[in-house]
């Protein structure tokens, strides 16, 4: 069974402060994601992982890949307010039959004045 | 429209009602993807379109769900005898079909949903 895990579920944090959020999946993956949500929003992509070592960076937001441990990170930076939302990471498994898309349970992040 | 598309955004109905709900893809994607949001919640995985082959089905949580996509663009995922647990919000997300370049991203992308309220 394909299993994705972040932790942790959820994160206040100061802002200024700096933090990571952790995914862990239990089979190879092809591709990893990372995907913001605003409430009451859809998703938003952030980074696109494709392989192991793959380092993003966006603003106070930085995305990595190890593949050989099946872990993503996302860290944060000098939180600001602007970044409280919720944030998921998901794996993509290709198969002949399709691909599959399995998201982590998602990390509440509030970054407190 | 640029985007994926989803209607209605909001439906309130009776519970042992049907409901309907529409995703109009991004054009060009061939693959789409229904999920479900719980409130509070992660992301459920429903079913999978991809081209022409059959759909996977496997995430559909009872026979009371069924979907269709016509002419390889717009889904239409149906809800028969709603239930007060099928209150949630239904994703739908594509993408580009697969490909063996290196540089693929697989990216989804997804519509705002469709927030489904039983009473």
């Amino acid at each position: 069974e394909l299993k994705v895990e972040q932790n942790p579920l959820f994160l206040s944090m100061q802002e200024e402060k700096n933090y990571t959020i952790y995914c862990n999946y239990s089979t190879t993956s092809d591709r990893l994601y990372w995907y913001r949500q605003d409430p009451g929003k859809s998703l938003e992509s952030l980074f696109v992982l494709l392989s192991n070592g793959a380092v993003k960076q966006e603003g106070r937001l930085m995305a990595s890949l190890d593949t050989k441990a099946r872990l993503s990170t996302l860290h944060i930076t000098a939180a600001v307010h602007d970044l409280s939302a919720t944030y998921f990471c998901a794996v993509l498994y290709l198969r002949n039959a399709g691909n599959m898309l399995t998201f982590g349970g998602g990390t509440r992040l509030m970054v407190k004045p | 429209g640029a985007g994926v598309s989803q209607s209605p955004s909001n439906k309130v109905t009776e519970k042992g009602k049907d409901v309907e709900l529409r995703c109009d893809p991004i054009s060009g994607h061939t693959a789409l993807y229904w999920y479900r949001q719980s409130l509070g919640q992660g992301l459920e995985f429903l079913i999978y379109f991809q081209g022409n082959s059959a759909p996977d089905k496997s995430g559909l949580p009872s026979d009371r769900f069924s979907a269709e996509r016509t002419g390889g663009s717009v889904s239409t995922l149906t809800i028969q005898r709603t239930q007060q647990e099928d209150s949630a919000v239904y994703l739908c997300a594509s993408s580009l079909l697969t490909s063996g370049r290196a540089d693929y991203t697989g990216e989804l992308f997804f519509g705002e949903g469709s927030r489904l309220t039983v009473l």
